[in-house]
């Protein structure tokens, strides 16, 4: 079955350590996301890529890296420059601008 | 910018009901918006997705509909089920003013059906 999977689904650091969050799809799609979900905050865009090799800051990128090497992977670093790095993470690709978006299961980090 | 609002923040019915969520938007010039539903310590399922040009879209139970004029959707759901508990959340791709990429989410409503 194809599908977006991130890994781990749980992910505990030491504050002051980077951390590097999975997500890999097989919908050989072009466009990938990564989004930071927090309680009555709803979803909060933070890297995107449209394809390999290429792309771009969202919302809320500062303390946070990415890299998109392969079409079919878009890791995540945390760095230690980011302030409030608890959260559920939502890795997402689509296909075309119009066409649905589709996410993964989440990694949830807890930085203590 | 865009703004999309989702109302209310929370909802519970009986089984068996059938019921409506509604989704705001402030800007109309909008490319599609989608339908996902999220289950407690889960991702995102995408449920309905309406372009622009379309006024509503169905998939068995639901059904999703678009008035770009008033900016608005609603997801209909009939005949409700304990299984449809969950957090709904709607999000717009819109042709400017959204988040980075265009998309703004709304916040989502919390779903309980009642056995």
């Amino acid at each position: 079955d194809g599908g977006i999977t991130q890994s781990p689904k749980y992910l505990f650091r030491k504050e002051g350590q980077n951390v590097t969050l999975s997500c890999e799809q097989n919908l050989n799609h072009d466009a990938m996301y990564w989004y930071r979900q927090d309680p009555g905050q709803g979803l909060r865009l933070i890297y995107y890529s449209q394809i390999v090799n290429d792309f771009q800051k969202g919302d809320i990128a500062e303390g946070y890296s990415v890299s998109r090497e392969k079409k079919e992977s878009f890791p995540l670093t945390v760095t230690s420059a980011q302030k409030n790095p608890t959260a559920f993470y939502l890795c997402a690709s689509r296909e075309t601008y119009n066409s649905p978006l589709h996410f993964g299961n989440g990694t949830r980090l807890t930085v203590t | 910018k865009q703004e999309v609002t989702q109302i209310p923040a929370a909802l519970s019915v009986p089984e068996g009901e059938n019921l409506v969520l509604n989704c705001s938007f402030t800007d109309s010039a909008i490319y599609n918006l989608q339908w996902f539903r999220q289950d407690p310590g889960k991702g995102l399922t995408s449920l309905l997705l309406i372009q622009s040009s379309q006024r509503e879209q169905t998939s068995g139970r639901l059904n999703a509909s678009l008035d770009k004029s008033s900016g608005r959707s609603t997801l209909y759901i009939a005949a409700s089920q304990p299984g449809d508990s969950a957090t709904y959340l709607c999000a717009v791709r819109g042709q400017s003013g959204g988040g980075a990429d265009g998309l703004t989410f709304g916040k989502g409503t919390h779903l309980i059906i009642q056995p």
